[in-house]
């Protein structure tokens, strides 16, 4: 069965310093993947989305890559803020269907002073 | 900014009675979707819509399950007769376009207690 791990373990890191979130899948060939940022109690909101053919996007001070061969997409927020601690989650798509997305658990990002 | 307005925030309601959660998707988006996300646990797809009717469904969306879209406006889901496994926040989302541009914005989500 399709299998979508994230760290599962909260990152904590300093302010100022670049935070890096694993997104590992299998037994899914996505067309294309995308990180949401979840804060408790509301709904995601998308940050970024990257196709299959594209191995790398970049959105003001976020970052994310995509190897289809290694199963793996890397976030990457650089300079962090407190105000950026949150639930990171990525979401896979596939083409064709109802367009539904399937979403790894998250990691838990905390960005200390 | 364009945004997704869902109804109630809180819903408590008792075990097999219905329930009708509410969404107002964002006006020019042609594609609806309801998600689930029990406490503590990943967000799930639950059903999508598109052009009037279901597009996707998964097996969580089974036949106490119903979407409608009953004007311009509105979608909503109705649960016909809740279980305690049902609570969960409930999140409606709508995009623009499907596939490889699919970005789906998501309402503060529906937080549903079934007792």
């Amino acid at each position: 069965s399709q299998k979508i791990e994230q760290n599962s373990e909260a990152l904590n890191i300093q302010e100022g310093k670049t935070a890096t979130l694993t997104c590992n899948y299998t037994n899914y060939s996505p067309a294309y993947l995308q990180w949401y940022r979840q804060d408790p109690g509301r709904g995601p909101v998308f940050l970024l989305l990257i196709r299959e053919n594209e191995k790398e996007k970049r959105k003001e001070r976020l970052k994310v890559t995509f190897d289809t061969t290694l199963k793996q997409s890397l976030f990457h927020i650089t300079a962090s803020q407190p105000a950026d601690s949150a639930t990171y989650l990525c979401a896979l798509g596939a083409l064709g269907g109802g367009n539904k997305l399937t979403f790894g658990t998250g990691t838990q990002l905390k960005v200390e002073l | 900014e364009p945004e997704v307005t869902q109804t109630p925030s809180h819903q408590v309601t008792q075990m097999g009675q219905e329930v009708i959660l509410r969404c107002v998707p964002i006006s020019n988006h042609l594609y609806f979707y309801w998600y689930r996300q029990i406490l503590g646990q990943k967000v799930e797809f639950l059903v999508s819509f598109y052009n009037n009717e279901i597009s996707e469904k998964s097996e969580i969306f089974d036949d106490q399950f119903s979407v409608e879209r009953p004007d311009g406006s509105n979608f909503t889901l109705k649960i016909r007769s809740t279980k305690l496994e049902d609570s969960a926040m409930y999140f409606c989302a709508s995009s623009v376009s499907g596939g490889a541009k699919n970005i789906q914005y998501f309402g503060a989500g529906t937080r549903l207690s079934v007792l």
